[in-house]
């Protein structure tokens, strides 16, 4: 089956530091990917979505400066949060598809702790 | 804009009952759902998916029913057992662009 992994799983980080987070599709190209954000006992929320080789098309209150997003190749794409702060800690999940209206494939998450 | 609402937020029950979970979705211009599974800390688990001109599908002891003009959907767990205890979320799936949106979810435990 299609498999997707995050990197890393857990990061704890200094306020004001830079934390980027991985997301590659394992086992197949993906030209889509999704990055959500969970807060505790909250839904997803849809962050950004990335087209290999193109810009990120962020959802409506996502800073695009502060969540930078990078779909280089078909099996990776990053999400960089810069200049952390306590309240972006949360739960960051990627999806990846091989195309925007294919099924979605989840990583596990990567839990942030911004200190 | 879709929004998805999951009753009930919480459900502790014995070991061996059948359970109902229910989702509702405001726009019934949906491409498909989907029910996923959330162990704590974790990331999500497809459990099933129901297109939009499907009425019902099932997987082991899993049954997911659409009712799209309504816009509801229930996930029907039977003889339930402790590891079944998680969460559970509802997504419905845009015509457009692939986005999903998803409920609060319904935390589910199941005790011996």
């Amino acid at each position: 089956g299609a498999v997707v992994s995050q990197h890393p799983s857990w990061v704890i980080c200094k306020s004001g530091t830079s934390v980027k987070i991985e997301c590659r599709s394992l086992d197949f190209q993906a030209t889509t990917m999704f990055w959500y954000r969970q807060f505790p006992k909250q839904s997803l929320m849809l962050m950004a979505t990335s087209n290999e080789g193109s810009k990120a098309t962020y959802e409506q209150g996502v800073e695009k400066d502060k969540f930078l997003i990078n779909h280089a190749s078909l099996t990776l794409s990053t999400l960089t949060v810069t200049s952390a702060h306590p309240e972006d800690s949360s739960f960051y999940i990627c999806s990846a598809s091989q195309g925007a209206e294919e099924t979605q494939y989840f990583g596990p998450g990567t839990r942030l702790l911004v200190l | 804009k879709q929004e998805v609402t999951q009753i009930p937020a919480a459900l502790s029950v014995p070991e061996g009952e059948n359970l109902v979970l229910n989702c509702s979705f405001t726009d019934s211009a949906i491409y498909n759902l989907q029910w996923f599974r959330q162990d704590p800390g974790k990331g999500l688990t497809s459990l099933l998916l129901i297109q939009s001109s499907q009425r019902e599908q099932t997987s082991g002891r899993l049954n997911a029913s659409l009712d799209k003009s309504s816009g509801r959907s229930t996930l029907y767990i039977a003889a339930s057992q402790p590891g079944d205890s998680a969460t559970y979320l509802c997504a419905v799936r845009g015509s457009t662009l692939g986005r999903l949106y998803f409920g609060r979810g319904t935390q589910l435990t199941v005790w011996p």
